[in-house]
């Protein structure tokens, strides 16, 4: 089974409006973190938010906010103000392990494939 | 700050050959991860180290390849002899304990 599931392979939203990519993980551990990294076209990873298992608010940074649902395991990603260079791929990622300690792996999504229309 | 750094960007070389992909971690941090990147499997793990110790080499996909961290400032990702199937792009990742992984810009390697 998969851990982490983006069911939209591609979204396209029009500038200056919010998108929502979907992101629903599995996991049996009550300890983990959950992340979205942005890819451009120009292939680099970037680090936009992360949400950890015990945090009880949902995460934001600038126009990336977190949508965690803890109970229906998802952990949506919202763009608000949609601009042209959020056209990208976007992965969603978990950490598994001891919050705060042991570091682990994440495991990534297939990825959503955002483009923003003028 | 300094970012993650790989070398090379762009490797080309002939199936049989070594390949050698270099990663210099963020300064301080003290986990560095491997990961490759394809259309088919997407991105996944191949090794992560812990104050420059292996801890999970579980995703090294054979004995073709190994990773060495010999210091907190050095990694190396060696295929040896490489294959066609090799051809990915290869990131380097390292983090302060459980704070999120910064990535480098990667190394597309193409193995002719």
């Amino acid at each position: 089974a998969q851990k982490i599931t983006q069911t939209q392979p591609g979204m396209f939203v029009q500038e200056k409006e919010a998108v929502t990519l979907d992101c629903t993980y599995d996991t049996s551990d009550p300890s983990y973190g959950l992340f979205w990294y942005k890819q451009p076209s120009s292939g680099e990873m970037i680090f936009l938010i992360y949400q950890g298992s015990y945090d009880q608010q949902n995460a934001t940074e600038g126009r990336y906010s977190l949508n965690f649902q803890k109970a229906r395991k998802s952990a949506n990603l919202v763009i608000s103000a949609s601009q042209l260079g959020d056209s990208a791929m976007y992965f969603c990622a978990m950490r598994e392990g001891n919050y705060g300690g042991s570091q682990g792996n994440l495991i990534f999504g297939k990825g959503t494939k955002l483009s923003v229309k003028p | 700050d300094a970012g993650v750094i790989q070398s090379p960007r762009h490797e080309v070389t002939e199936m049989g050959q070594e390949v050698t992909l270099r990663c210099k971690p963020i300064s301080g941090h003290d986990y560095l991860f491997w990961y490759r990147q394809t259309m088919m499997r997407g991105l996944e793990l191949l090794i992560y180290f812990n104050n420059n110790v292996p801890i999970d080499d579980s995703g090294m996909p054979e004995d073709r390849f190994s990773a060495k961290m010999p210091n907190a400032s050095f990694s190396t990702l060696k295929i040896q002899p490489s294959e066609p199937r090799d051809s990915a792009v290869y990131f380097c990742a390292s983090s302060l304990h459980s704070q999120p992984q910064h990535f480098g810009d990667g190394t597309r390697l193409s193995i002719l």
